[in-house]
C-alpha cells in the first residue's frame, strides 16, 4: 500500500465552482499535513499546513484533515484558472522526510 | 533573485556521460535536498544536508554524489548516466531539518539518450 494516494484527475470544473481535493495516508505517525501545489514546469510550493485535525482555512482555501480516518481534504471556493495545477498531499512524521502523493491535477475553465 | 535556483534547467545527454546539476539558495536556509520527479509524478527525497552535513541518503545508486560545498550551495554529480536516469530532479531548502515548509527550485529536466 503506498504511504499516499490521491486520484491523479485530472479533475476539470468550472470557473468559480467548489473544489475538492482528496487524499488518503496509511502511517498513523504521520502528524503534520501539507498541500504543496505545483504548476506545469515549476517546482512545488507551500500552499497550506495543519497539524491537527480538523479544519484550517486561508482566503478561498480550506483544509481538512480527519486523522481517525487518515483522510485529508483541501477544498477551494470561487475557483480560478490561475488554480489550474497539481495540487500535492503531503504528510510529515517526525524526522525531516516529506511524504509526496502523485497529485490531482485541476483544471479551471473559464 | 531567484531564491531557489538550479542550473541546467533542461540537459539532454547520452548513456554513460558523467554530468552535474547545480544548486543555490539564497534564502540563509540551513537545510538542502535533492528530489527526483519520475514519469509517474511522484518526488522521491535521494539527499539531505544540513550546513554542509548530509542528513538523508536514501537508497540511491552510489552513481548519484551530492556535495555542499556550503550551506548554500548542494549540487549533484551523476556518474555513467543510464536512460532510467531521466526524470525532473529537484532542489529545496529549508529553514531546518524540522520544518515542513520547503522552498524548490524550477527544476532540472534530463533525458538520457
Amino acid at each position: 500500500q503506498k504511504e499516499v494516494e490521491q486520484d491523479p484527475g485530472p479533475l476539470s470544473v468550472p470557473e468559480g465552482a467548489i473544489v475538492s481535493l482528496n487524499c488518503t495516508y496509511s502511517n498513523s505517525a504521520f502528524q503534520y499535513f501539507m498541500w504543496y501545489r505545483q504548476y506545469s514546469r515549476k517546482g512545488p510550493e507551500l500552499l497550506m499546513y495543519t497539524y491537527s485535525s480538523g479544519n484550517k482555512e486561508d482566503g478561498r482555501f480550506t483544509a481538512q484533515v480527519d486523522k481517525s480516518s487518515k483522510y485529508i481534504s483541501l477544498f477551494i471556493r470561487d475557483s480560478q484558472p490561475s488554480d489550474s495545477a497539481t495540487y500535492l498531499c503531503v504528510p510529515k512524521g517526525f524526522g525531516n522526510k516529506l511524504v509526496f502523493g502523485a497529485g490531482t491535477i485541476l483544471r479551471v475553465k473559464s | 533573485d531567484t531564491a531557489v535556483s538550479q542550473t541546467p534547467k533542461y540537459l539532454v545527454t547520452q548513456m554513460g556521460n558523467d554530468k552535474s546539476i547545480k544548486c543555490e539558495q539564497n534564502l540563509g536556509h540551513d537545510t538542502m535536498y535533492w528530489y527526483k520527479q519520475d514519469s509517474k509524478k511522484f518526488l522521491k527525497i535521494m539527499f539531505s544536508y544540513n550546513n554542509k552535513e548530509l542528513i538523508i541518503n536514501e537508497t540511491v545508486p552510489n552513481r548519484f554524489s551530492p556535495k555542499s560545498p556550503d550551506k548554500a550551495h548542494l549540487n549533484l554529480h551523476i556518474n555513467s548516466l543510464e536512460l532510467g536516469d531521466s526524470a525532473v530532479y529537484f532542489c529545496a531548502s529549508s529553514h531546518n531539518d524540522r520544518e515542513y515548509g520547503y522552498t524548490f527550485g524550477s527544476g532540472t529536466r534530463l533525458t538520457v539518450v
